[in-house]
């Protein structure tokens, strides 16, 4: 069955520091997501992406993130300089189109800690 | 602000008994709405999704939706030790465009005890 597949399961970077996550889409999708969940909390909508471009984003997806879809397969997640606060597990996911009526499939997530 | 409300429980169920996790939500012109479940420290798995008033079955579960009341609730029949998760609410807002946005509750908890 196919699937989102996220890299690295777990990242453990110091405040300041530039981090990537990696995200591959299900193959026939074309909208893709991030996600963030602080522990405890609710999942989060941070940004959607389709055909190369954001398609919205939520108050928390400020400067300092960024989303790229490099090449046809991959699509990134970077947060430029890292602070405490954005620790939490990090989820990916894709939908075949962008209306409502599209079911999400999230990857198994980015644990990110920032110490 | 566009909201989605879930007890946060726990809640707690004998196997075998039908488990009912209920949701609300605020927007009012919502139109898609999902239930995921998700085990500790992994991601949300879907399980449901309904679009129009009504029940909607899937073997053990069953979703049901009313718009008027801004409502939606899950029925997990038959329940198992394995059905011991959080369960999440999500709803596709208007506003979204084009996008597939979801917005979450912060989810029920259920243990299903032997």
């Amino acid at each position: 069955e196919p699937e989102v597949t996220q890299t690295p399961s777990h990242q453990v970077t110091q405040m300041g520091q530039e981090v990537i996550l990696r995200c591959v889409p299900i193959s026939n999708h074309l909208y893709f997501y991030w996600y963030r969940q602080i522990l405890g909390q609710k999942v989060e909508f941070l940004v959607s992406f389709y055909n190369n471009e954001i398609s919205e984003k939520s108050e928390i997806f400020d400067d300092q993130f960024s989303v790229e879809r490099p090449d046809g397969s991959n699509f990134t997640l970077k947060i430029r300089s890292t602070k405490l606060e954005d620790s939490a597990m990090y989820f990916c996911a894709s939908t075949m189109g962008g209306g409502p009526n599209t079911e999400a499939f999230f990857g198994q997530g980015t644990r990110l800690t920032v110490v | 602000q566009k909201e989605v409300e879930q007890n946060s429980g726990p809640l707690s169920v004998p196997e075998g008994a039908i488990a009912s996790l209920n949701c609300t939500y605020s927007d009012r012109g919502s139109q898609s709405f999902f239930w995921y479940r998700q085990y500790s420290g992994k991601s949300p798995e879907l399980i449901m999704s309904i679009y129009s008033n009504g029940d909607k079955e899937d073997g053990r579960f069953t979703a049901q939706l009313n718009k008027a009341s801004q409502y939606v609730s899950l029925l997990i029949r038959d329940s198992q030790p394995s059905d011991s998760a959080t369960y999440l609410c999500a709803v596709n807002p208007t506003g979204s465009g084009n996008t597939g946005k979801l917005i979450f509750g912060q989810g029920t908890t259920l243990q299903v005890k032997p």
